[in-house]
């Protein structure tokens, strides 16, 4: 299945660098989310888009910069990370725009090393 | 807000064994309680979810219960497999909105 890719799957960066992941969805989907997974913990939503307008920022610190231009990308500008940062960040997309109660579905993550 | 709760963390049983997994849930709003199944190094993926208007849910060898009065709501996999192994997550959404709360995960080993 490859409804919703992520780029890169794999990203080394100091704490100085500026990068940016990427996330594109094929479903036809209007609400897309950034989520981070960090070992021992429970999957974290971080922000919430719907048509392209925010509607959740679980309250992310700003060094996490999300940017929707439409409603089929995402993307999460990085820049000044702390070595906590590092994880699996994932990004998914259900049909949303109010339609609740709608499977999400995921892509396959990128995953941070902070050094 | 919503607070999700998943039990056991780890699980293992041997082939053709039932296995159960069992979350508990507070915002009496929800009404959406997806699974997700991740295998080591890949995506969450969707295997069966549960709406608050029925009780339970069957998908061939997987079943998901739900009681709303206690908050709770449960994952059967009957006649497990060895391809059964893997991180499971329960999630509720919080009521109202779009947000998935997740629990912590369950890894069940399947021995053959």
């Amino acid at each position: 299945e490859t409804g919703v890719t992520q780029t890169p799957r794999h990203l080394v960066m100091g704490m100085t660098n500026k990068k940016s992941l990427k996330c594109e969805q094929h479903l036809g989907h209007n609400a897309m989310y950034w989520y981070k997974q960090s070992a021992k913990k429970p999957l974290e939503l971080m922000f919430v888009y719907n048509f392209k307008e925010q509607t959740e920022n679980n309250s992310v610190p700003s060094r996490f910069s999300p940017e929707c231009p439409n409603s089929s990308h995402l993307f999460l500008h990085l820049h000044t990370l702390q070595p906590e940062d590092s994880a699996l960040y994932l990004c998914a997309s259900s049909q949303g725009a109010g339609t609740h109660n709608q499977p999400q579905h995921f892509g396959d993550g990128t995953r941070l090393s902070i050094l | 807000g919503e607070n999700v709760e998943q039990h056991p963390s780890t699980l293992s049983v041997q082939e053709g064994d039932s296995a159960v997994i069992k979350c508990t849930y507070s915002d009496s709003a929800s009404n959406y309680f997806p699974w997700y199944k991740q295998e080591l190094g890949k995506r969450p993926q969707l295997i069966i979810d549960i709406r608050s208007n029925v009780g339970e849910k069957k998908d061939q060898r997987i079943a998901v219960t739900l009681n709303k009065t206690a908050k709770h709501f449960s994952l059967h996999i009957t006649e497990t497999q060895p391809e059964d192994s893997a991180v499971y997550f329960c999630a509720a959404v919080q009521g109202g909105s779009e947000k998935l709360v997740f629990g912590k995960g369950t890894k069940l080993t399947v021995n053959p």
